[in-house]
């Protein structure tokens, strides 16, 4: 089966730009996390869906960052303006609805704000 | 916050066994331990993950503590393609909920 799709895989955008990435699901994998990994860190979670309504978003700036999953399935994720500390691997993963089992993630986009 | 602790880096001669220990001397009966790993420029991999008795599977043993408090992942013929950060996790198994990562350890396997 395929695997989840990121893109873009790179973006530099200065600082106060805004910037969206896009990630698609495993077809049938009603949740869909997005997660933030600074450099040196382990991924922490930013919003999680199910089909298109949010469970958790309870960590994410809201004051800059923005996501939507219309239709429960691909998802776009917003940083509007974006910061110096924004600079990370922004990763997506999605699970089959109520599974036990891993998650599959995605390769992620790497942003630097500069 | 993370519920397990594990050691910051460890390293492996190639061929020989690599052994990942976690402590997770927090957890609840209704939560099983998980093992993702991260090569570099890459999302995490599910591994394997148990409840008390000791998994194998095709990539990595788990070996769970009587008392659940601490386990061991073994890699059983560590390769240079092992080297990753290894991540512990605990996590109900039903449902949604997310997996909370920590900073893992760092395997280096040294030819």
């Amino acid at each position: 089966e395929a695997g989840v799709a990121q893109s873009p895989r790179y973006k530099i955008i200065e600082k106060r730009q805004s910037v969206a990435f896009w990630c698609n699901p495993i077809s049938g994998h009603a949740t869909l996390y997005w997660y933030q990994q600074i450099l040196g860190q382990g991924p922490k979670l930013l919003i999680q869906f199910q089909n298109n309504g949010v469970v958790d978003d309870s960590q994410l700036p809201k004051d800059r960052f923005s996501a939507e999953r219309l239709k429960g399935v691909d998802s776009t994720l917003k940083i509007q303006p974006a910061k110096l500390e924004d600079s990370a691997v922004y990763l997506c993963a999605s699970s089959p609805s109520g599974s036990g089992n891993g998650y599959t993630f995605g390769s992620g986009t790497r942003l630097t704000v500069v | 916050d993370a519920k397990t602790t594990q050691p910051t880096s460890m390293d492996c001669a190639e061929g020989r066994a690599a052994n990942l220990p976690c402590n997770h001397s927090t957890i609840s009966g209704n939560e099983y331990v998980y093992w993702y790993r991260q090569i570099h420029s890459q999302g995490p991999q599910y591994i394997i993950h148990g409840l008390k008795n000791n998994e194998t599977n095709e990539m990595a043993s788990l070996i769970i503590t009587e008392d659940r408090k601490s386990s061991t992942l073994i890699l059983p013929h560590a390769t240079l393609r092992d080297t990753a950060v290894y991540y512990c996790i605990v996590r109900v198994k039903p449902g949604n909920t997310p997996l909370v990562f920590g900073k893992g350890t760092r395997l280096s396997v040294i030819a």
